[in-house]
């Protein structure tokens, strides 16, 4: 009964291919958001959607792209998958979209070869 | 746009110990501080926070101050213990899309 849980755990992929990582929350928030931490551990937004809109867009290459399908699950695309997007991503949740208390994952190790 | 400095970016203290981690922010409009812990392998969880009418908040072990003026805000652990070993962060917010700017981090060791 994890509140956010995210597959796979761990992918590691050749460059070029193209992946998705699954988002989920059973915490019936109506927010959720993805992350990126580096390995320097630097945590950055990325997207964040309300009610299956998207509200928060960071200057994430187009590459990426988020798709909600419904307010309890928030996926992760990336297409054309390159080193540099070798990292953890974590997705989160909270009840609203105005300074309330974010629940993240466990997160998912992506690596690219 | 934000941007949150934290410091030190390591800190070693002996068990029993008290930690003082420090973080700055730059948008006079952030008004949220969360404080997330982040153990080994795990996602980040939010262990305190504080909003820009409060100077100061305690819960049990773990207390937030503020100083708006300043732009300064900082985390305090008393009676430190093994478990409280993690990765700390500080963020900011402002009032809408709860878009959280998190500062680097901080490596927290306590030693027993």
């Amino acid at each position: 009964d994890t509140a956010v849980s995210q597959t796979p755990k761990y992918l590691v992929t050749q460059m070029g291919n193209d992946k998705s990582i699954k988002c989920e929350q059973n915490l019936g928030h109506d927010t959720m958001y993805w992350y990126k931490q580096d390995s320097k551990k630097f945590l950055k937004i990325m997207f964040s959607y309300n009610n299956k809109e998207l509200i928060i867009n960071e200057t994430v290459p187009n590459r990426f792209s988020p798709k909600s399908p419904d307010k309890a699950h928030l996926n992760l695309h990336i297409n054309s998958l390159e080193l540099g997007d070798s990292a953890v991503y974590f997705c989160a949740s909270s009840q609203g979209h105005t300074q309330e208390t974010q629940y993240f994952g466990p997160g998912t190790r992506l690596l690219v070869l | 746009g934000e941007n949150v400095e934290q410091h030190p970016s390591t800190l070693s203290v002996q068990e029993g110990d008290s930690a003082v981690i420090k973080c700055t922010y730059s948008d006079s409009a952030s008004n949220y501080f969360p404080w997330y812990k982040q153990e080994l392998g795990k996602g980040p969880q939010l262990i305190i926070d504080i909003r820009s009418n409060v100077g100061e908040k305690k819960d049990q072990r773990i207390a937030v101050t503020l100083n708006k003026t300043a732009k300064h805000f900082s985390l305090h652990i008393t009676e430190t213990q093994p478990e409280d070993s993690a990765v700390y962060f500080c963020a900011a917010s402002k009032e809408y899309g709860n878009k959280l700017v998190f500062g680097a981090g901080t490596i927290l060791r306590v030693k027993s």
